[in-house]
């Protein structure tokens, strides 16, 4: 069975804190990616990447980093965290088999962060 | 632009059939998927279309317009366990597998 785990279900953190979210998945996907999900405003993209050491900005990368040493792995970066970032985050993830393949993305349960 | 478009909320009666409309905006097209995300919980892939026309899958079927910029989802003989929220998203053709999703619309199955 398909597998994407993230490191914690809930978070609370301080303003101006680093705060680092893990994501692992156990499917060997080259894509991942993380989005927040806000009431009204659905997902959103924040970052993903097709490889190794690859990363692209989303539609809203500002405040966050990404990094991904290893295939398995992309963890998200909130390098001083604001009370503008408390969302929910999801990380997910996917293969690049071609166009006539679904290639859907599976997402992992989610971080409900807050920052207070 | 990119913009997908879908409405906030619906609501249908047990057994009954119920059609989610999606248009979009985007930069460029390289498939259009629909998940279901129950409150509280992870989305959940259910319909993936790339070319014109519908893909039926069980209860759910989804339709595509390329040309129109149009999707819809629809759900035959509504169960309780329906009630969710149902995502339209499309892959865009530039950036590698970047993915636009729409705010999603809330769909309630009452008895």
């Amino acid at each position: 069975d398909v597998k994407v785990t993230q490191s914690s279900r809930y978070l609370v953190k301080r303003t101006g804190e680093k705060v680092f979210l893990e994501c692992v998945q156990d499917m060997d996907h080259e894509n991942m990616f993380w989005y927040r999900q806000d009431p009204g405003l659905g997902l959103r993209l924040i970052y993903f990447s097709y490889d190794v050491k690859m990363k692209e900005k989303g539609d809203i990368p500002e405040g966050y980093s990404v990094s991904r040493e290893k295939k398995e792995r992309f963890s998200l970066i909130l390098e001083s965290a604001s009370t503008n970032q408390t969302s929910m985050y999801l990380c997910a993830s996917a293969s690049s088999l071609g166009v006539v393949t679904s290639d859907e993305q599976y997402f992992g349960p989610g971080t409900r962060l807050t920052v207070t | 632009g990119q913009n997908i478009d879908q409405p906030t909320e619906m609501t249908a009666t047990e057994g009954a059939i119920v059609q989610i409309n999606c248009t979009y905006q985007t930069s460029g097209f390289n498939g259009l998927f629909w998940y279901q995300q129950h409150a509280g919980e992870a989305p959940t892939f259910l319909s993936y279309n790339v070319l014109d026309g519908l893909e039926e899958k069980g209860r759910f079927s989804s339709f595509l317009s390329r040309s129109k910029g149009y999707s819809y989802l629809l759900l035959k003989e509504l169960q309780m366990k329906d009630s969710a929220s149902y995502l339209c998203a499309v892959r865009e053709s530039t950036g590698g597998f970047k993915t636009i999703f729409g705010a999603g619309t809330r769909l309630f199955v009452k008895a």
